[in-house]
């Protein structure tokens, strides 16, 4: 079945610099990749996804670009605030629809 | 509704006991699907429907734990015979059908704590 590994587990940036978290799957027929969001206590929320065949995808502040040759896909966030500040979770649907995320990243965004 | 609706949004009971959680998707969502996050941890996956069948249960920890949906709304997540490792927070969601591209949006979860 698909597996996800995500990093960094923890990262801590400056107000205003750009943020990266990375992905590798398993599964090549895996064909959706979406991002979450979640804040201490609350439902994870999407922030953006990306589909098989496109690359890359923006949405203001967030980016994510899928490299599919190497199985990899990543979120970049830039000009961070500091209500970035919370656990992103990145996922992939496989062949079988089942969507499977990552451990999660706690991003934290000192003022 | 307006969201993906859960309760009890928390339960203590007690080791040995049964505990029905229950996942109401929103009006329309014929996928639905089950998570379990224990604290500080990721999302595991347990099961998902579309429709009433559930394709894939491959994800559910034991025998313990089973799932049913009945007229392509509602869902039930029972878990027999509780231990204090099934502690947890239960999330459900759900997407207007499977497949690439379709939102998937979560309830606020079920906490549940066996003691």
């Amino acid at each position: 079945g698909e597996n996800v590994e995500q990093h960094p587990s923890t990262l801590s940036v400056q107000e205003g610099d750009s943020a990266v978290i990375k992905c590798t799957y398993s599964d090549s027929a895996s064909n959706y990749f979406p991002w979450y969001k979640q804040e201490l206590g609350k439902r994870p929320q999407l922030i953006i996804d990306i589909r098989s065949n496109v690359g890359e995808k923006k949405d203001q502040r967030i980016a994510v670009t899928l490299n599919k040759t190497a199985k990899h896909f990543s979120l970049h966030i830039t000009e961070t605030q500091p209500e970035d500040s919370a656990v992103y979770f990145c996922a992939a649907m496989d062949s079988s629809y089942k969507l499977i995320f990552g451990s999660g990243t706690r991003l934290l965004v000192r003022p | 509704g307006a969201g993906v609706s859960q309760s009890p949004s928390n339960k203590v009971t007690e080791k040995g006991k049964d505990v029905e959680l229950r996942c109401d998707p929103i009006s329309g969502h014929t996928a639905l699907y089950w998570y379990r996050q224990s604290l500080g941890q990721g999302l595991e996956f347990l099961i998902y429907f579309q429709g009433n069948s559930a394709p894939d249960k491959s994800g559910l920890p034991s025998d313990r734990f089973s799932a049913e949906r009945t007229g392509g709304s509602v869902s039930t997540l029972t878990i027999q015979r509780t231990q204090q490792e099934d502690s947890a927070v239960y999330l459900c969601a759900s997407s207007l059908s499977r497949g690439a591209g379709n939102t998937i949006y979560f309830g606020e979860g079920s906490w549940l704590t066996v003691v």
